[in-house]
């Protein structure tokens, strides 16, 4: 069956402008997870969904980020006001149910904020 | 202190060398320990998976944990070209947020045909 697919897969915007970033999950999956991957640096935590239970929002950077998952389907992650330190790959993930569940990784979107 | 430190390399290698990549991490409460590879522009996908210390292996790929020393190693044997890639560890605690993993910054690696 398909992977994780996220879109779109390369995003250019210019600093202030609000983005918004998809995630399809492998079918069935319950749990979802967003990471962010700046240059140089690991992949950062940024939310866990869990069915439909409240989301982890600890990772979040600041105000301006938010995510939403409808039901056990596609999640939206969205910048609002974009700037420069935003730039990064974001990358999503999803496991069957929530750990030790392996998580799988979508080939992310990449974000540069000019 | 970042809670999991590697070494970022770049690390080249010749085909066939053995390849040792390694972290260390400084939280004892981590008890699941994972190395994941990823290509270039790609997700990372995971290659191995171990639940507190000790040996695992897959094939060409062994994970070592020690616990005591809080360190946690990949070792390639026979490396291929096809093993060019960003490795990534990555570790997580077995309490409530344990969904949360931490990664090491992942040492790119490059093996020379």
């Amino acid at each position: 069956g398909a992977g994780v697919s996220q879109s779109p897969s390369n995003k250019v915007t210019e600093k202030g402008k609000d983005v918004e970033l998809r995630c399809d999950p492998i079918s069935g999956h319950t749990a979802l997870y967003w990471y962010r991957q700046r240059l140089g640096q690991g992949l950062e935590f940024l939310i866990y969904f869990q069915g439909n239970s409240a989301p982890d929002k600890s990772g979040l950077p600041s105000d301006r980020f938010s995510a939403e998952r409808t039901g056990e389907s596609v999640s939206t992650l969205t910048i609002q006001r974009t700037q420069q330190e935003d730039s990064a790959v974001y990358l999503c993930a999803s496991s069957l149910r929530g750990p030790p569940e392996t998580q799988y990784f979508g080939p992310g979107t990449r974000l540069l904020v000019l | 202190q970042k809670e999991v430190e590697q070494d970022p390399g770049p690390l080249s290698v010749p085909e066939g060398a053995i390849v040792s990549l390694n972290c260390t991490y400084s939280n004892s409460a981590f008890q699941y320990f994972m190395w994941y590879r990823q290509y270039s522009r790609k997700g990372p996908e995971l290659l191995m998976y171990t639940y507190s210390s000790g040996n695992k292996e897959d094939g060409r790929f062994t994970a070592q944990v020690d616990k005591s020393s809080k360190y946690i190693s990949l070792f390639i044997r026979d490396s291929q070209p096809s093993d060019s890639a960003t490795y990534l560890c990555a570790v997580r605690g077995s309490g409530g947020s344990n969904y949360k993993l931490t990664f090491g910054k992942g040492t790119l690696l490059t093996v020379n045909p």
